[in-house]
C-alpha cells in the first residue's frame, strides 16, 4: 500500500488566494483526520471524518477553513481566503475504525503550506 | 475530558545513553495510549502503544513505555540511543476514533 497520500507538498500563496489541499487515505479505512502542526500550538486536530462523515469540526479555527470528503478515496481541506497566521504543516491521517479506539492513525508527509 | 501532558519539551541525550521521555494522561475511562515519533520532515510513526494486557509495551527501534495506572503515565524509554532516534516524540491518549496529542518531547542525540 502506498500509504496516506497528500499533495501539494509544499504550497506557496498570497494572502487573499484560495488554498486546497488534497488527501487520499489508505484503502479499506474509513477514519480520515485532518491536523494542523505549528511551533507556536503544536498538533492541533482540525476535524475528522467516519464513513465520509464529518463527526467533529470544532478545531477548524474559523468560517475561512472547509473541509469535504466526498467519497472514500478523497478528501480536501480549503482555506479561503488564506491569511499568513494559516502558514503551518497539514497532515491527513486515516485509521481503520472497527471498535474505533485502539486503532493506529497513519500519517501522511504533510503539506507546507506558507501565506505570504 | 482527556488530555496528555508531555513536561520536557526538549530532552538532549548522549549517544548510547540511556533516555526516559515523560507522559502523564488525565481521564475519566479507561485509556489506549500511544506514542508516536516524528522525524525531521514527515509526518508521525506509531512507536508503539497500550491497549490492555502487560503494561510494558515494547514498539519499534528498541524503545518501551510503561504503563502505570495509579501514577496515570506512560513514560517511554530506550536504554541506549542512536543519533538516528534524533526526532520529535509525542505521547496521545485515544477517545473513540480521535487522538488526543502532547505538546511532544525534541529528542536530540549528541555525538
Amino acid at each position: 500500500d502506498a500509504g496516506v497520500i497528500q499533495s501539494p507538498r509544499h504550497e506557496v500563496t498570497e494572502m487573499g488566494q484560495e488554498v486546497t489541499l488534497r488527501c487520499k487515505p489508505i484503502s479499506g479505512h474509513n477514519s480520515l483526520f485532518w491536523y494542523r502542526q505549528t511551533m507556536m500550538r503544536g498538533l492541533e486536530l482540525l476535524i475528522y471524518f467516519n464513513n465520509n462523515v464529518p463527526i467533529d469540526d470544532s478545531g477548524m479555527p474559523e468560517d475561512r477553513f472547509s473541509a469535504k470528503m466526498p467519497n472514500a478515496s478523497f478528501s480536501t481541506l480549503k482555506i479561503q481566503p488564506s491569511e499568513p497566521r494559516d502558514s503551518a504543516v497539514y497532515f491527513c491521517a486515516s485509521s481503520l475504525e472497527a471498535g474505533g479506539r485502539g486503532n493506529e492513525q497513519f500519517f501522511g508527509p504533510g503539506t507546507r503550506l506558507t501565506v505570504l | 475530558a482527556q488530555s496528555v501532558t508531555q513536561l520536557d519539551s526538549q530532552v538532549p541525550v548522549f549517544e548510547e545513553a540511556p533516555v526516559e521521555l515523560r507522559c502523564n494522561y488525565s481521564s475519566s475511562v479507561s485509556v489506549y495510549l500511544f506514542w508516536y515519533v516524528q522525524y525531521p520532515n514527515q509526518g508521525l510513526q506509531l512507536l508503539l502503544k497500550y491497549l490492555s494486557g502487560s503494561t510494558l509495551v515494547k514498539g519499534i527501534n528498541g524503545f518501551e513505555a510503561e504503563f502505570n495506572k495509579s501514577q496515570t503515565s506512560f513514560h517511554l524509554r530506550k536504554p541506549s540511543v542512536h543519533i538516528s532516534d534524533t526526532a520529535e516524540y509525542f505521547c496521545a491518549v485515544s477517545e473513540w476514533s480521535n487522538l488526543f496529542f502532547g505538546t511532544g518531547t525534541r529528542l536530540t542525540v549528541i555525538p
